[in-house]
């Protein structure tokens, strides 16, 4: 089954506005991470947080976890056109072996200038 | 230094060919894991090598797949008698510490 499932599937907004993508999984995890993807090539990873932390800073983005209700939310404030690109949440699940992630299918943000 | 680099970036091959699909870890990595992309979808694991030990292969599709690790380092991704649902951008990445992933540029592969 799948794990992780972003809403929404695709956001536009304009530049300066705040985007916030939500992320929900099904199972227990040891951290859950996002990434970012740009023209459907490689991802690039941008903030992990643990399953024992409830919220994490970096730059113009705040992650969000809630493992009572097995989610997790993306804040990018102040967006730009450059952040225009599909965001991906990945777990890392207790039951899996080697930390292979799941992934989400994503949330494809789209920033307009 | 140098990120996790794969070749070719685009391959386009008939129905029934076999292919092979490169990936060049970061140097020191000691996990190395495939996934594959399906248009507009998310990343599906595929395989996963840790050091000397006996590779995950739960999530290869079928046997038309496998996948190799030489010497630790560069890994080999076979898909032999390719059929067009192997369409598909095909991506590694490697581990130092298995929890932060290094992804490469990917391999998009065309099966006509």
């Amino acid at each position: 089954s799948q794990q992780g499932e972003e809403d929404p599937q695709a956001l536009s907004i304009q530049e300066g506005e705040n985007a916030t993508m939500n992320c929900s999984y099904k199972t227990s995890i040891n951290n859950l991470q996002w990434y970012r993807q740009n023209s459907g090539r490689g991802l690039v990873h941008l903030i992990l947080i643990r399953s024992n932390e409830r919220e994490k800073h970096s730059g113009r983005l705040r992650v969000t976890l809630d493992t009572s209700k097995k989610s997790s939310s993306l804040l990018i404030t102040a967006s730009r056109a450059a952040d225009t690109a599909s965001y991906f949440c990945a777990t890392d699940g207790e039951e899996t072996s080697g930390s292979r992630l799941t992934f989400g299918e994503g949330t494809q943000l789209t920033v307009n200038p | 230094g140098a990120g996790v680099s794969q070749s070719p970036s685009n391959k386009v091959t008939e129905k029934g060919k076999d292919v092979e699909l490169r990936c060049d870890p970061i140097s020191g990595h000691t996990a190395l894991y495939w996934y594959r992309q399906s248009l507009g979808q998310g990343l599906e694991f595929l395989i996963y090598f840790q050091g000397n030990s006996a590779p995950d292969k739960s999530g290869l599709p079928s046997d038309r797949f496998s996948a190799e690790r030489t010497g630790g380092s560069v890994s080999t991704l076979t898909i032999q008698r390719t059929q067009q649902e192997d369409s598909a951008v095909y991506l590694c990445a490697s581990t130092q510490d298995r929890v932060l992933q290094y992804f490469g540029p990917g391999t998009r592969l065309t099966v006509t």
